[in-house]
This record gives C-alpha cells, sequence and structure tokens, in this order.
C-alpha cells in the first residue's frame, strides 16, 4: 500500500535541480507532497488531483500521471532551505470520498541536502 | 488553514508506563488521524478517530495498545500503553482541510522510551 519513492537521497549544491519520483502498485487518484525539516513535523507543499495535473509552488512544481500511478517533484534552482525529507503520500481511496482523505501511506522519504 | 497543537512536544517515559497525548484543533472536524513516525522512517498511520464512535484501526496497531478517545469535534487523545523503547516515535494528529485538499499535521509529539 506504501507508495515508492526514488531517490533515497540526493545530494545537490545550491542552484541545481533535483526530481524525486513516487509511484504506486494501487490506484492513485491522488498525490500529496511533504516536506519535512529535521526536528520538525512535515509540511504541506502540494497535492495534484488529476491525471496530468501539474502544480507550482515558488520553484518547486509536481506532475501527476493517473495511468501510470506515478508523480514527480522537481526543485528548481535548489535553496538552502529546501533541505529535509521530502514524501509523497497516497490518499485510500477516491477523492469524492471525503473520509478517506486523511488516511494517508507515506513513502519511505527522499532526503534532500543543498550544500552551498 | 487549520491550527493544531499537541501536548506533550516531548517527554522521556519510563518502559512499562502509558502517556497520553493530546490534539486539540482550532476549529470543529469529523475525523482526525493519528501518526507515528519512527526514527529515521516514513509516517504511519495509526487510526481514525471518529467523534461519537469507536477509532478505526489500521492493520498492525490495536486498541489495547493505543486507545483512542474523541469527546467532541476539535479534540482528541491517543494513549500509548505499556511503553516499550520501540514506542519511541514522534506522534502526530492530523485534520483534512473543509474541502479535504489539504491535510494538516500537529507540531508532533517526541516521546522516547527508556
Amino acid at each position: 500500500q506504501q507508495p515508492v519513492q526514488s531517490p533515497q537521497a540526493v545530494i545537490l549544491r545550491e542552484g541545481e535541480d533535483a526530481v524525486i519520483n513516487c509511484s504506486s502498485s494501487k490506484a492513485l487518484y491522488s498525490v500529496h507532497w511533504y516536506r519535512q525539516k529535521h526536528g520538525e513535523a512535515p509540511v504541506f507543499l502540494m497535492i495534484l488531483l488529476k491525471g496530468g495535473e501539474q502544480k507550482g509552488h515558488d520553484k518547486i512544481s509536481a506532475s501527476f500521471n493517473e495511468k501510470k500511478q506515478q508523480s514527480s517533484l522537481y526543485l528548481t534552482a535548489s535553496q538552502l532551505s529546501y533541505s529535509g525529507t521530502y514524501f509523497c503520500g497516497r490518499p485510500e481511496g477516491g477523492i469524492y470520498r471525503g473520509s478517506t482523505l486523511g488516511r494517508l501511506y507515506f513513502g519511505r522519504g527522499t532526503q534532500l541536502t543543498v550544500w552551498p | 488553514s487549520a491550527v493544531i497543537s499537541q501536548k506533550p512536544s516531548r517527554d522521556i517515559c519510563q518502559r512499562g508506563t502509558s502517556l497520553t497525548i493530546q490534539c486539540q484543533v482550532d476549529s470543529q472536524v469529523t475525523m482526525m488521524f493519528w501518526y507515528r513516525q519512527q526514527p529515521g522512517q516514513s509516517l504511519t498511520l495509526i487510526a481514525t478517530a471518529n467523534q461519537g464512535s469507536e477509532a478505526t484501526y489500521e492493520s498492525g496497531f490495536v486498541i489495547d495498545k493505543f486507545p483512542i478517545s474523541r469527546p467532541n469535534l476539535t479534540f482528541s487523545t491517543l494513549t500509548v500503553s505499556n511503553m516499550s523503547p520501540e514506542d519511541s516515535s514522534i506522534y502526530l494528529c492530523s485534520v483534512p482541510s473543509g474541502n479535504g485538499n489539504t491535510i494538516y499535521f500537529g507540531e508532533g509529539s517526541w516521546l522516547t522510551v527508556v
């Protein structure tokens, strides 16, 4: 039930780009992305609701291929503040079943380290 | 966005004891969720806390070990019973936004069992 993330870890220099992938063996109706900094709780980044949907937040964007049951998170021109562990989350059930939207199954996470 | 407060934020507990974690939300929500994050691991859903009914537990989690209360629409507690060092984790409560498109997490309760 847990989505699979790759790579497990990424080390970047400031200004470089990175891609984090998330795939699911179960139907993927939507995808949540979170970032967790060391010693802190996870913070919501974005949700992708439709196949093919792309979203962006500052220089962090994501795509969602519902047919392939995959999502990718793109970090462009990385900043030091991007360091942390990124998790994708798969909600159980369809997006219209509101009672399941809080039940998320998370990938193992991708640890991103950005050096100056 | 929802504001979620958890107590305690951190605690060191003796093995064999129990600890109750509180989660307070600044708005009424139908569903509240409890997650566990063991050191270096991902977040794992423990249970869904429903107001007015029994909590629904995920596979591998049982009520005797993790009893949950949900007395009203803004509050829930999770008790970690008969703790062992393997229970050392971050415990987080979460709630969905009104349209369900965002899931907010509390700050977490960092538990160390010695």
